[in-house]
């Protein structure tokens, strides 16, 4: 089955600096989701995007299908950020969504 | 839209009991539900897939028989941990595909807010 890397696993970040997330999937994919987990464990989806770039707010979201990584784009942080970021990927020949290991986030004041 | 609720958001059980949980689609139509389990600090690890009206699909090393699943509509499925035992204590999350595909696209996912199972 499909293999999807998050990095890095932890970031910590001052309020109002930016980031940049990582994921790396083994395999052609048909669905690319990008979402934060928030404390009390609700999935939030930031992002449907198996190709292309997206943006929304603070957030933007790029996925290059032929290099087979998404990356997530956080800008001028907050504290309301943090939480746990994850990628997950669907093989295109397949029909399970593959999680990555999360990357946690926290955004001190 | 695309919103997915859970009920019961948490729930304590005794060790041999049996636990229902129910995921339900409140504005699509699901065909294709999904259901996960995950432990502190770790990602989401699929359990199962069920598709109205057939059988679920267990990923290896998922006891179908403890795991009861049932997606008897388009808008609801629902998980039964039977003989539940502390080791089974965890998150539970679903998620519904729709059919034909929202906004978002043909294959992407809506979750609910999940369940905190507690076997004492």
């Amino acid at each position: 089955g499909i293999q999807v890397e998050q990095s890095p696993p932890d970031l910590i970040l001052q309020e109002g600096a930016n980031s940049t997330l990582r994921c790396n999937f083994s395999d052609s994919v048909n669905n690319l989701q990008w979402f934060h987990q928030n404390p009390w464990g609700q999935l939030i989806n930031l992002f449907y995007i198996p190709s292309g770039t997206k943006q929304n707010g603070r957030l933007s979201a790029t996925t290059v299908a032929t290099e087979r990584y998404s990356l997530l784009y956080i800008s001028s942080s907050q504290t309301t950020d943090s939480g746990v970021y994850f990628c997950a990927a669907q093989e295109t020949s397949g029909s399970r969504l593959t999680f990555g290991e999360g990357t946690q986030l926290t955004v001190n004041p | 839209g695309a919103v997915v609720s859970q009920h019961p958001s948490w729930v304590i059980c005794k060790s041999g009991t049996s636990v229902k949980i129910e995921c339900r689609s409140l504005d699509f139509q699901a065909t294709t539900m999904f259901w996960y389990r995950q432990f502190p600090k770790q990602s989401l690890m699929l359990m199962a897939t069920s598709n109205e009206g057939s059988k679920a699909t267990y990923e290896q090393g998922v006891e179908k028989d403890k795991f009861l699943i049932n997606h008897a509509s388009l808008t609801l499925s629902t998980l039964t941990v039977t003989s539940a035992h502390p080791e089974d204590s965890s998150f539970y999350i679903c998620s519904a595909r729709a059919s034909p595909g929202l906004a978002g696209g043909p294959y992407e996912q809506y979750f609910g807010p999940g369940t905190r199972l507690t076997v004492t």
